[in-house]
């Protein structure tokens, strides 16, 4: 079964530093993609960044970036120059197809990081 | 603008009553997804349909229903054999369901009971 673990209950980083989000996952396939949603307090879920287990390139958008590392099988969040509007709480997520709940989402407990300034 | 809309946003249930939380979407995305999420903890799938009138069960299907009449519209019915609803409820949808597919989230229903 697929497993997706988040260490970090909490995280807390003043503006402007960068801050890592640990994501670690665990899955018997070798096609799978992994994906990072932010969760503000209004609830809505925010797609933030995406890697497949094949690309040889580390995702990055905008802030965000993901530091991959397939044999260790980690996906950390790297947002860089953080802002107030970044605190929230953070998913790791991954999907795989061969999964018996077909391609659905399987989430970590999450990590809330809180930015101050 | 494209987009999932979800209502309501709260919902409140009765001992022995079924409620239906409403997920539409816009996006012309074949898939469709329902997740639990309890405080403090991820996200849950409940259902998902890749296609109209099919769906699926996922991890806690017990005490929900769902329909997939139109490829816009996925429904969630929680029954009153569901006997701890209170939760936030997400809808997702997806183009698809290949591994590189972002599945895109609606804003949520928060069900609470009396």
């Amino acid at each position: 079964a697929q497993k997706i673990t988040q260490t970090q209950p909490g995280m807390f980083v003043q503006e402007k530093e960068a801050v890592t989000l640990d994501c670690t996952y665990d899955t018997s396939d070798q096609s799978y993609g992994l994906f990072w949603y932010k969760q503000p307090s209004s609830g809505e879920m925010i797609f933030l960044i995406y890697q497949g287990s094949y690309d040889e390139q580390n995702a990055t958008e905008g802030r965000y970036s993901l530091n991959f590392q397939k044999a260790r099988k980690s996906a950390n969040l790297v947002i860089s120059a953080s802002q107030l509007g970044d605190s929230a709480m953070y998913f790791c997520a991954m999907k795989d197809p061969a999964n018996q709940a077909g391609t659905a989402l399987i989430f970590g407990k999450g990590t809330t990081l809180s930015v101050s300034s | 603008d494209g987009g999932i809309t979800q209502s309501p946003k709260y919902l409140f249930r009765k001992e022995g009553q079924n409620v239906t939380l409403s997920c539409e979407q816009n996006l012309n995305h074949d898939a469709m997804y329902w997740y639990r999420q309890d405080p403090g903890q991820g996200l849950r799938l409940i259902y998902y349909s890749q296609i109209v009138n099919d769906f699926q069960k996922g991890d806690i299907a017990e005490g929900y229903s769902v329909s997939r009449e139109k490829k816009e519209s996925f429904p969630l019915t929680v029954t009153s054999a569901q006997k701890n609803p209170t939760a936030f409820y997400l809808c997702a949808s997806s183009e698809g369901h290949n591994r590189g597919e972002t599945q895109y989230f609606g804003p949520g229903t928060r069900l609470l009971v009396l």
